[in-house]
């Protein structure tokens, strides 16, 4: 059974900072890691999906960095707005014959106008 | 709406009752998962679903719930002889990617065992 952790618990930041997340898995047996934003009252929403040691995606004001040799992934958000304020949650997805993502606890972040 | 729905979005019961759950994933999806969040903690896998097929289970997932998915499309999570322990977010998810591909939720159904 994976054990994914994120930190911090939980943020809270100004209207126009910038932060970042941190979500840490084993790196044995990996196969994916995902992010999710999950807003108060609506579904957990995708926001990437990354497999390749090194790799970085970005969506607009968010991007996500990747090590898999040392089992962390970043979430970076530049110049927070209110409407970033959610849940994100990291899940580690390692094969290996399961189908299930293992989910971190989650980062809850309010921004504050 | 061509989005996951559940169905209800709320339950409240008193325990020892049955509850069912539905989920009906995006049409065109063939995979479908039940996962349970409980307050402080992130979800927690506890079924998944290849078209009609259960082909895991997890060992949360104890005799007094059972996961349907008959002819591959709607889903139905049942608890019997609710717990107080129970009590929990109950979310459904679809993807259509084997592997990496990212999981479409529902806004999930929130059950409170009185």
């Amino acid at each position: 059974i994976l054990n994914v952790e994120q930190s911090p618990q939980s943020l809270h930041v100004q209207e126009g900072d910038s932060t970042n997340f941190t979500c840490s898995f084993p790196s044995s047996n990996f196969y994916a890691l995902h992010w999710y934003r999950w807003e108060t009252a609506k579904s957990p929403e995708a926001l990437f999906v990354m497999t390749l040691n090194g790799d970085e995606k970005k969506k607009g004001r968010i991007s996500a960095t990747l090590n898999t040799k040392e089992g962390y992934s970043y979430l970076y958000i530049k110049g927070s707005q209110p409407e970033d304020s959610a849940t994100y949650l990291c899940a580690s997805y390692s094969g290996a014959g399961s189908y299930q993502l293992t989910f971190g606890k989650g980062t809850k972040l309010s921004v504050i106008p | 709406d061509t989005g996951v729905s559940q169905d209800p979005r709320h339950k409240i019961t008193k325990r020892g009752q049955n509850v069912t759950f539905r989920c009906d994933p995006i049409s065109e999806h063939n995979r479908l998962y039940w996962y349970r969040q409980t307050l402080g903690q992130g979800p927690e896998f506890l079924t998944y679903f290849q078209n009609e097929a259960q082909l895991e289970k997890s060992r949360l997932l104890s005799d007094r719930f059972s996961a349907e998915r008959p002819k591959g499309s709607f889903s139905t999570l049942e608890i019997q002889r609710t717990e107080q322990g129970d009590s929990a977010m109950y979310l459904c998810a679809s993807s259509f990617n084997p592997n990496t591909g990212e999981l479409f939720f529902g806004e999930g159904s929130r059950l409170t065992v009185l």
